[in-house]
């Protein structure tokens, strides 16, 4: 079956670093995607990746191991308004997404 | 980057009454859009996939009698909830891609459409 794993939830310190895994298992893959989601809001896009590898993105990095079936989202320089879910999504060989649950990301002070 | 709105933002009606809620998107025309609900604390989980110009693609367990999708032009996407009851009270969010089949690197979402259900 197809899955997406990531932890619930993660707490960090503002201004700190915080790196949250993804594991996926699809029926083929074209790209790994990473959503931010305040409450009450829609998603927003922060990133695609397709090849292996690390995409830098300002405060944001992407990093994609195909072979793993293994993504990780990095948050740097991390500020109160970065506190939100962040949701992972596999694209299977059909374009579908299939989505994580979500991380709750909680910033303290 | 480009803007998708949908609308009504909140909706509130009464059971047994049907709700139809907008996905447009402004700059690009969306050869593809896709439905999905969110539960509280919940992932989003897809409903449909819809092209322009052909019926939509509904996932298991999605009544497709009462979620119709109706994906008439390339910027707008409708989703009508018919005789709606309290259990489809739910945010619902559209997406919309630029090229067929959601071949695209960003999925660009509506706001989110919050649908109370008395």
């Amino acid at each position: 079956g197809q899955n997406i794993d990531q932890p619930t939830e993660m707490t960090a310190t503002e201004g700190a670093i915080v790196q949250i895994n993804c594991t996926y298992q699809t029926s083929g893959f074209n790209g790994l995607f990473w959503y931010q989601q305040h409450a009450g809001e829609a998603p927003t896009f922060l990133s695609y990746n397709v090849l292996d590898g690390l995409e830098e993105k300002g405060r944001f990095s992407s990093f994609l191991s195909r072979s793993k079936g293994y993504s990780y989202l990095l948050l740097k320089e991390l500020q109160m308004k970065d506190s939100a879910s962040y949701l992972c999504a596999a694209m299977d060989s059909n374009y579908q997404l299939i989505w994580g649950a979500g991380t709750k990301l909680i910033i303290k002070p | 980057g480009a803007v998708v709105s949908q609308h009504p933002s909140w909706v509130i009606c009464k059971s047994g009454t049907s709700v139809k809620i907008e996905c447009r998107s402004l700059d690009f025309q969306a050869t593809t859009m896709f439905w999905y609900r969110q539960f509280p604390k919940q992932s989003l989980m897809l409903m449909a996939t819809s092209n322009e110009g052909s019926k939509a693609t509904y996932e298991q367990g999605v009544e497709k009698d009462k979620f119709l999708i109706n994906h008439a032009s390339l910027t707008l996407s409708t989703l009508t909830v018919t005789s709606a009851h309290p259990e489809d009270s739910s945010f619902y969010i559209c997406s919309a891609s630029r090229l067929a089949g959601g071949d695209t690197g960003e999925l660009f979402f509506g706001e989110g459409s919050r649908l109370t259900v008395l």
